[in-house]
């Protein structure tokens, strides 16, 4: 299958910082990128569709401001969580589409995010 | 209704246990479907696809019935290291986001 790279691995950051993920497609070309959170013990919740080249699509309750997505290249998204607070903390993970004839997603291998 | 609904776990089975999940979902006109598995603080890897005519990759048996909108996964033999989230993921048309399942649990116990 395709391979997605996520960095950094974890993060631990103070509060109101501001933290940058990125999630590369290493071996394919993805036009689009998902934006993913993960609390403990709890569902995957997408945060936002990233096209390249055009504005991200947030879902409904994200703040588009507060998380920053940049899909500059088709490899290479990124998501900025600005000012970050000890609620930000959770598992961050992207995906990426690859529309081959498989249409499958794949997933990096997540971030954890710590605010202290 | 949920868009997709999952056993609600969590499964405890012995080693050598056959075992079975079911995943519901809402839309008729839904494409493709997959089983991902979610192992703890990890990210989801996509197990295997579901086609129409169900389809087998070794323990594992997928099965899809557009009927009754419903997607099976079993798993035979089961061994310590399936014990995982399993996920139910539906693809509701060509370039549409997944839809994700809340996940199963299952513990394989020795």
């Amino acid at each position: 299958g395709a391979v997605v790279s996520q960095h950094p691995s974890w993060v631990i950051c103070k509060s109101g910082t501001s933290v940058k993920i990125e999630c590369r497609s290493l071996d394919f070309q993805a036009t689009t990128m998902f934006w993913y959170r993960q609390f403990p013990k709890q569902s995957l919740m997408l945060m936002a569709t990233s096209n390249e080249g055009s504005k991200a699509t947030y879902e409904q309750g994200v703040e588009k401001d507060k998380f920053l997505i940049n899909h500059a290249s088709l490899t290479l998204s990124t998501l900025t969580v600005t000012s970050a607070h000890p609620e930000d903390s959770s598992f961050y993970i992207c995906s990426a589409r690859d529309y081959g004839a498989s249409d499958e997603q794949y997933f990096g291998p997540g971030t954890r995010l710590t605010v202290t | 209704r949920k868009e997709v609904e999952q056993d609600p776990g969590p499964f405890n089975v012995p080693e050598g246990a056959t075992v079975a999940f079911n995943c519901t979902y809402s839309n008729s006109a839904s494409q493709s479907f997959f089983w991902y598995r979610q192992d703890c603080r990890k990210e989801p890897k996509l197990l295997m696809s579901v086609y129409s005519s169900g389809n087998e990759d070794g323990r594992f048996t997928a099965q899809l019935n557009r009927a009754s909108q419903y997607i099976s996964l079993l798993i035979r033999d089961s061994k310590l290291s399936d014990s995982a989230t399993y996920l139910c993921v539906v693809n509701p048309n060509y370039g549409q986001n997944f839809v994700f399942g809340p996940g199963t649990r299952l513990s394989v116990l020795p």
